[in-house]
């Protein structure tokens, strides 16, 4: 059981390249989540998904992209990186929505550091 | 605007020590208070989720406490170790149900155990 997987750990990219950081879980969970975390700023919600077929926009979602056509998958596209997009992204997930607070927990990934140059 | 302030911004103490971190908050609606540490260089991981109606919430060496009054909360660390040294984010749902998709999060305090 190997929770929540980010590939890669560290990618350098340059100006207008693009790439997709991989999220991978094996806990069955319906919602999925890509935040980014900057030096001296909380978390941000970048897309979320609630099962296989339905994305939406968080806070920040300008210059990503999502899919998520399998429940066990959740790629972020950067299309044309920016210096901007610097910074530290974390996927996570959790089983279920509702009053159960168990069942908004979050489980996160180890995280993806991007640096565009 | 909805916000999460925390205090102290960093700490240090000395193995063994307990300590007290403090978070503040004006969020509406609110739903739920998170704590979670984070390592450097990891993801962040849940200590503890408290609800409106819960004054206290306890794991293991960790004990949250929340005014939902005051709109204050506490993390206290006992008997702390070398591996309590991480980064303490406090975090609040701003949605009914835990919906994730409203969660305000602070900017944590970082915590220094010394030997």
């Amino acid at each position: 059981n190997a929770g929540v997987t980010q590939t890669p750990k560290f990618r350098i990219l340059k100006i207008g390249q693009s790439m997709t950081l991989q999220c991978t879980q094996d806990m069955n969970h319906n919602y999925m989540y890509w935040y980014r975390q900057d030096p001296g700023m909380g978390l941000k919600l970048i897309y979320y998904s609630v099962g296989a077929g339905i994305t939406d926009k968080g806070e920040v979602p300008n210059g990503y992209n999502v899919s998520r056509s399998t429940t066990e998958d959740f790629p972020l596209r950067l299309e044309l990186a920016a210096p901007s997009q610097t910074s530290v992204y974390f996927c996570a997930t959790h089983p279920a929505s509702g009053s159960t607070t168990g069942a908004n927990v979050l489980t996160f990934g180890a995280g993806s550091r991007l640096t565009v140059l | 605007k909805n916000q999460v302030e925390q205090s102290p911004q960093s700490l240090i103490i000395l193995e063994g020590k307990n300590c007290t971190l403090q978070c503040n908050y004006t969020v509406s609606p609110f739903s739920n208070l998170r704590w979670y540490k984070q390592d450097t260089g990891r993801g962040p991981v849940s200590l503890t989720i408290m609800t409106f109606s819960e004054n206290t919430k306890s794991n293991g060496r960790y004990t949250a406490t929340l005014d939902a009054d005051t709109k204050q909360s506490s993390l206290h660390i006992t008997a702390s170790q070398l591996s309590d040294s991480a980064s303490y984010i406090c975090v609040v749902s701003a949605a009914s149900g835990g919906n994730n998709r409203k969660l305000i999060w602070g900017l944590g305090t970082s915590l220094a155990v010394n030997p």
